[in-house]
């Protein structure tokens, strides 16, 4: 099992730019999640999805979208990147009655 | 308005000791704790839970408190590693399966 995989590792991106972060997981977990992380401020949600085909916000969405068509893949896009978005992001998956597996991170830089 | 609240930052402690690291959390509907610890270039990793049916949980040398009365938790670390540095995380969740709600994370300095 790989477990929670994470594409890419780090990108750059200038303004107004665009990128699609992928999330893959083999578990068969239902449950999916992105998150980010900045300096002194923990975890932050950014979407989530409770299965196949559906998806919600959590704490933070706005700039982000995000697309579950496959179970095993949840999709985090920046339509129009803003240096806000620097920070390094976190894809997690869960199965009911488990706890959140998490992903490497992906580092973004939006100069 | 932060419902998971860990106020220390940072925590330095000497090889050997026991470390502790508070977590308090101001939504009551929360009945499902876990502490995740994160080392750099890391995702975070699982690594004890807590439901609100009990006040204690223990796994080798980490143990977890819930003081539901104080809405508060600790992790209790006994004894101390150098491999023990890393930053933990507080999180909590209503009825296991709704999004976890983060603390800010604490960083463990664990000095040989």
């Amino acid at each position: 099992n790989a477990g929670v995989t994470q594409t890419p590792k780090f990108r750059v991106l200038k303004t107004g730019q665009s990128m699609t972060l992928l999330c893959a997981q083999d578990m068969n977990h239902e449950y999916m999640y992105w998150y980010r992380q900045d300096p002194g401020m923990g975890l932050r949600l950014i979407h989530y999805s409770v299965g196949e085909g559906t998806t919600a916000k959590g704490e933070v969405p706005d700039g982000y979208n995000v697309s579950r068509l496959k179970k095993q893949n949840f999709l985090l896009g920046l339509e129009s990147a803003a240096p806000s978005q620097t920070s390094v992001y976190f894809c997690a998956s869960l199965k009911q009655g488990t706890e959140q597996f998490f992903g490497p991170g992906t580092r973004l830089t939006v100069l | 308005d932060q419902q998971v609240k860990q106020n220390s930052p940072s925590l330095s402690v000497q090889e050997g000791r026991i470390s502790i690291l508070n977590c308090d959390y101001t939504n009551s509907m929360f009945d499902y704790f876990l502490w995740y610890k994160k080392y750099p270039a890391e995702g975070p990793t699982f690594l004890i839970s807590i439901s609100s049916i009990k006040d204690k949980n223990e796994d080798g040398r980490f143990t977890v408190f819930l003081n539901k009365s104080a809405k508060h938790l600790s992790l209790h670390i006994v004894p101390s590693q150098p491999g023990d540095s890393a930053v933990y995380f507080c999180a909590a969740s209503r009825s296991g399966n709704t999004p976890l709600v983060f603390g800010k994370g604490t960083r463990l300095s664990v000095i040989a």
